[in-house]
């Protein structure tokens, strides 16, 4: 099955911060999808990436597929309480199974 | 409003006892999906359903037990099997085919073992 090991497990940064999250994926990734959860709520997707070296923003948020296909990045600029929630990675698994990172807990201090 | 509705929000179980989670769409969404979270952690697949009468297994589906009766509805049995059921479970629904960002995500049931 496929594995998505997210980087950091938790950070806690402080108001105006940049921060980057990492998705490292054991097997090509063709569809690399960044969503955000509120604590103990549904998640909110962010944006998906599919071709290696593709770059997206939204706001002040902007994920990266490497040219390997095989990690994603997230990075976050000027960093602000809204922020704060659990960032999860997912991505396409044979069949029709989805499989989503371990999660990184962003806290956001003001 | 169309959406996907989980209840309850939170649930107590004594061990030994099975527990039944609700997770009801009204978005003509043909495939529904459970997922388990942990602490810290990501989700992880129990089951998924494509259509009615119709469901598979998933990474952890030992001690769950889910049933498609209805198109709409996807309940998630956690039986006295499932040796450590106290998680946040989340279920989501979606058209045939979608991928996975058009996923809708139910606001989740946190079960505790007590």
């Amino acid at each position: 099955s496929q594995e998505l090991e997210q980087s950091p497990q938790s950070l806690i940064v402080q108001e105006g911060k940049n921060l980057t999250i990492n998705c490292t994926s054991s097997k090509t990734l063709y569809g690399l999808y960044w969503y955000k959860q509120k604590y103990g709520e549904g998640l909110i997707f962010l944006m998906m990436l599919q071709k290696g070296g593709e770059e997206k923003s939204h706001e002040k948020i902007t994920a990266k597929l490497d040219e390997k296909k095989q990690q994603s990045s997230l990075h976050i600029t000027a960093s602000q309480p809204s922020h704060a929630g659990i960032y999860l990675c997912g991505a396409d698994g044979t069949g029709n199974q989805f499989y989503f990172g371990t999660g990184t807990s962003l806290t956001v201090i003001p | 409003d169309g959406g996907i509705t989980q209840s309850p929000k939170y649930l107590f179980r004594k061990e030994g006892q099975n527990v039944t989670l609700s997770c009801e769409q009204n978005l003509n969404h043909d495939a529904m999906y459970w997922y388990r979270q942990d602490p810290g952690q990501g989700l992880r697949l129990i089951y998924y359903s494509q259509i009615v009468n119709d469901f598979q297994k998933g990474d952890i589906a030992e001690g769950y037990s889910v049933s498609r009766e209805k198109k709409e509805s996807f309940p998630l049995t956690v039986t006295s099997a499932q040796k450590n059921p106290t998680a946040f479970y989340l279920c989501a629904s979606s058209m045939f085919g979608q991928t996975p960002m058009d996923y809708t995500f139910g606001s989740g049931t946190r079960l505790t073992v007590v």
